[in-house]
């Protein structure tokens, strides 16, 4: 079975500067997808950026990045130049290629932007 | 284009009251799966249909039944609902065959009391 750990519950940063949410997880399986999830209050899931565990470059969305280190099973997300919007619940969340795709989520961490 | 809808957004039950939360999609997915959200933890998979005519069970299916209505509907049914089934609930849905991303729809607030 696969599982996801984020282990900071909570965390806050100033508007502007930058901030690391971590997570690891652990399988066994070498074809898998990993995920970072946003959950604003208004309680919408959106997704925030996907790495392919077969691709070596890590996925960039504009300020949002990951940090993916596949033989430490460690996915990090690094949003750059915080906003007030960005102020959310964030979920890590794994999926093995084939097995129909089903979602295994991190606790989350709830990140708060201060202006 | 509503995407993945969700009725209600909000129920109250007492225990032993049977109720069903309904989930549609209009973006033509072949996948379709429902959520379950607690205070302090992630979203657990709690049943999940392929494609049409097929459902499986999740992580946490127990005192939960699903019916693949057809293409576009999926729907979730607590028989008989106990106060552990409070919780917020989520439809996602996914195009399918090798394509991995989920969309959910805005979430099921259920009390049971």
């Amino acid at each position: 079975a696969q599982t996801v750990t984020q282990s900071q519950p909570e965390m806050s940063v100033q508007e502007a500067e930058t901030v690391t949410l971590s997570c690891t997880y652990d399988t066994s399986e070498n074809n898998y997808y990993l995920f970072w999830y946003k959950q604003p209050p208004s309680r919408q899931m959106i997704l925030v950026i996907r790495q392919e565990a077969y691709k070596q470059q890590n996925a960039t969305e504009n300020r949002f990045s990951v940090n993916f280190q596949k033989a430490a099973k460690s996915f990090s997300l690094k949003i750059s130049d915080s906003q007030l919007g960005d102020t959310a619940m964030y979920f890590c969340a794994f999926m093995v290629g084939g097995s129909n795709y089903k979602l295994t989520f991190g606790k989350g961490t709830l990140l708060t932007v201060n202006p | 284009n509503a995407g993945v809808t969700q009725t209600p957004k909000f129920q109250v039950l007492k225990t032993g009251q049977s109720m069903t939360l309904q989930c549609a999609q209009d973006m033509n997915h072949n996948s379709m799966y429902w959520y379950r959200q607690d205070p302090g933890m992630g979203l657990r998979l709690i049943y999940y249909s392929a494609s049409e005519g097929t459902t499986d069970k999740g992580e946490v299916p127990n005192g939960y039944n699903v019916s693949r209505l057809n293409k576009r509907e999926f729907s979730l049914r607590l028989e008989s609902a106990a106060p552990s089934q409070t919780s917020v609930y989520f439809c996602a849905s996914r195009v399918g065959a090798a394509t991995y991303e989920q969309y959910f729809g805005p979430g099921t607030r259920l009390t049971v009391t």
